[in-house]
């Protein structure tokens, strides 16, 4: 994951919006991702999006990208204490389908 | 609903012993992926299958781990032997190919710790 960045912790109120982002170095990278693991648990996908998109929404995730800056975020609208997790950022590289990971962001939510 | 199976959930071994995972991907699945996470970073690919065929092993320490998938659907990940910094999370998760990864679907992990 040392190509892909992200801060390591976000804090939110129950009930605001989080915004957790990613700056990655590949500008080749095809596609962009967002995935979830709560404790003790595997990964699993929230979103993806192409890198010829601007913006993806689904209910209340919102992905920017950024490709100027290489920067990905992702908004959780109306965050609640279920969305504590571990979020991480992650690109597919052309040629090979390679997937790397960012370190992840944890978010806590408090009530 | 149809998941990625994993076993063990837990392994505590000591150093120098052997150790093996398995996984068994989603029925379909001809993609198969090997991650390690160590704790507090992301994920690190170790090989990835085609089938029974490897298609990048490139981070895989290849002199003490070996990973296999003899028929093209479940797989085996084996570590010998096993050192300290072998402790980690190893995710298993499978795709359909040709999506580049945009439906990999993971396992819940195994995770090992070397005493």
């Amino acid at each position: 994951g040392e190509d892909v960045e992200q801060s390591l912790f976000l804090s939110v109120r129950e009930g605001d919006s989080s915004v957790i982002n990613c700056t990655y170095t590949d500008s080749s990278s095809t596609y962009l991702y967002w995935y979830k693991q709560e404790p003790g648990a595997g990964l699993q996908l929230l979103t993806y999006i192409f890198s010829n998109m601007d913006m993806k929404q689904d209910q209340r995730l919102t992905v920017l990208l950024n490709k100027k800056d290489k920067h990905l975020s992702l908004r959780i609208a109306d965050t609640q204490t279920g969305d504590s997790a571990i979020y991480f950022c992650a690109e597919t590289r052309t040629g090979g389908f390679k997937t790397i990971f960012g370190a992840g962001t944890r978010l806590f939510v408090k009530a | 609903e149809a998941e990625v199976a994993q076993s063990p959930r837990y392994k505590i071994t000591e150093k120098s012993q052997a150790v093996a995972f398995w996984c068994d991907p989603i029925s379909g699945h001809a993609t198969l992926y090997w991650y390690r996470q160590i704790l507090g970073q992301g994920p690190e690919l170790l090989v990835q299958f085609q089938d029974e065929s490897v298609v990048d092993d490139s981070q895989l320490p290849k002199d003490r781990f070996s990973a296999e998938r003899l028929k093209g659907v479940d797989s085996t990940l084996k570590i010998q032997p096993a050192e300290l910094g072998d402790s980690a999370m190893y995710l298993c998760a499978s795709s359909v190919p040709g999506q580049a990864n945009t439906e990999a679907f993971f396992g819940q992990g195994t995770r090992l710790t070397v005493v």
